[in-house]
């Protein structure tokens, strides 16, 4: 159980573009998901906590005009990078807790994003 | 000092050798802790969960909590190629959650 399914995988776009990418829960409902990025070698970054029905929060740093987050139901958010930069290529990852606050969180298969 | 410390590696060990990863911390008020595994371009996946101080054990995996030392730690027995993978510590508390860097293994055959 608690899996979360992530897609695209991996997406190549051109500088000045958008791309949407989207979590969802298969099989629980997360009211809250959440939204990292990873480096090479790098440990996971907290880019924003999505809340179903409400607005997103961002972490310190991160933009939240460029990174736009949407939450519009119990089982998918999204996060869509606008007017991408070549910075902006990175590995996004999702996860969701399958039950209360101090559950784990269970991740997608992360999204490979390209900026050419 | 970071909140979560974790060596990243890499540390390799031969086929059937037993690997041992450690995390240690400074926030006191961590009260869960988890470890997952992350193969290359894949998202992590949660390999242990443990609340208390001690032992849990899981099939080949053994995870270990030290509260008292601020220091967890994650055995895996009769180690196989396909355990190469990088292991990242967490812990929470509420709805703060940690991660350490991440460690890399990698088992030769």
């Amino acid at each position: 159980g608690a899996v979360v399914s992530q897609h695209p995988s991996r997406v190549i776009c051109k500088s000045g573009t958008s791309v949407k990418i989207e979590c969802r829960s298969l099989d629980f409902q997360a009211t809250t998901m959440f939204w990292y990025r990873q480096f090479p070698k790098q440990s996971l970054m907290l880019m924003a906590t999505s809340n179903e029905g409400s607005k997103a929060t961002y972490e310190q740093g991160v933009e939240k005009d460029k990174f736009l987050i949407n939450h519009a139901s119990l089982t998918l958010s999204t996060l869509t990078v606008t007017s991408a930069h070549p910075e902006d290529s990175s590995f996004y990852i999702c996860s969701a807790r399958a039950g209360q606050s101090d559950s784990p969180l269970h991740f997608g298969n992360g999204t490979r994003l390209t900026v050419t | 000092q970071k909140e979560v410390e974790q060596d990243p590696g890499p540390l390799s060990v031969p086929e059937g050798a037993i690997v041992s990863l450690n995390c240690t911390y400074s926030n006191s008020a961590f009260q869960y802790f988890m470890w997952y595994r992350q193969y290359s371009r894949k998202g992590p996946e949660l390999l242990m969960y443990t609340y208390s101080s001690g032992n849990k054990e899981d099939g080949r995996f053994t995870a270990q909590v030290d509260k008292s030392s601020k220091y967890i730690s994650l055995f895996i027995r009769d180690s196989q190629p396909s355990d190469s993978a990088t292991y990242l510590c967490a812990m929470s508390a509420g709805n703060r959650l940690a991660f350490g860097k991440g460690n890399q293994v990698v088992v030769i055959p």
